[in-house]
């Protein structure tokens, strides 16, 4: 059974600070989502990276698919209260999405 | 981008009916369309997978008899919740499959049983 683990489940800032998310597995996957999603919402993904080593940058948002695909990361800089949300990171594996439990992310002004 | 559309929304009903809900690819044709079910501080769970033309693939767990899933056409799966109870409660999120790996997410329906 492939398993994602990430953490922190749950990460509350102040506007300014840097964060960084994790996702992590024992299993090789051909790709590796990040979705956020607001609640009541659906998830609206942000980013694929498919490299091992990949790195995507979306604003103060950067993404990193680990060099073995079994690992990534997504870093925030210079956190706003838009960027409030669960971020939830899922791996790829024949057209099926195996989700992280998520991050909740709590950004004050 | 990619657009994926859900109707309704938000629904409640009576304990004992049966609720449709309707997922739709706006913009592009998707073979392979997924249910997700979501509780409250939770991560996604997935349900089944459907593919049109063809039987849906439900997950461990998950009553295909009480989950009935249509993809009837390359843009619309449906999700009937049969004789639905309290504990159907839920956030019902569907994705459309687009590329090899790429899910594109409806904006979830929330389904309140009395």
């Amino acid at each position: 059974t492939q398993l994602l683990e990430q953490s922190p489940q749950f990460l509350s800032i102040q506007e300014g600070e840097n964060l960084t998310v994790y996702c992590n597995s024992s299993s090789v996957f051909s790709s590796l989502q990040w979705y956020r999603q607001e609640p009541g919402e659906g998830p609206v993904l942000l980013v694929t990276v498919v490299t091992g080593g990949e790195v995507k940058k979306l604003k103060r948002l950067t993404f990193q698919f680990g060099d073995a695909r079994k690992d990534s990361s997504l870093h925030i800089t210079a956190a706003q209260p838009g960027d409030t949300g669960l971020y939830l990171c899922a791996g790829g594996s024949q057209g099926n999405l195996i989700f992280g439990k998520g991050t909740k992310l709590s950004v004050k002004p | 981008g990619a657009v994926v559309s859900q109707h309704p929304s938000w629904v409640i009903c009576k304990s004992g009916t049966s609720v449709k809900i309707e997922c739709r690819s706006l913009d592009f044709q998707a073979t392979t369309m997924f249910w997700y079910r979501q509780f409250p501080k939770q991560s996604l769970m997935l349900m089944a997978t459907s593919n049109e033309g063809s039987k849906a693939t439900y997950e461990q767990g998950v009553e295909k008899d009480k989950f009935l899933i249509n993809h009837a056409s390359l843009t619309l799966s449906t999700l009937t919740v049969t004789s639905a109870h309290p504990e159907d409660s839920s956030f019902y999120i569907c994705s459309a499959l687009r590329a090899t790996d790429t899910q594109y997410f409806g904006p979830g329906t929330r389904l309140t049983v009395l």
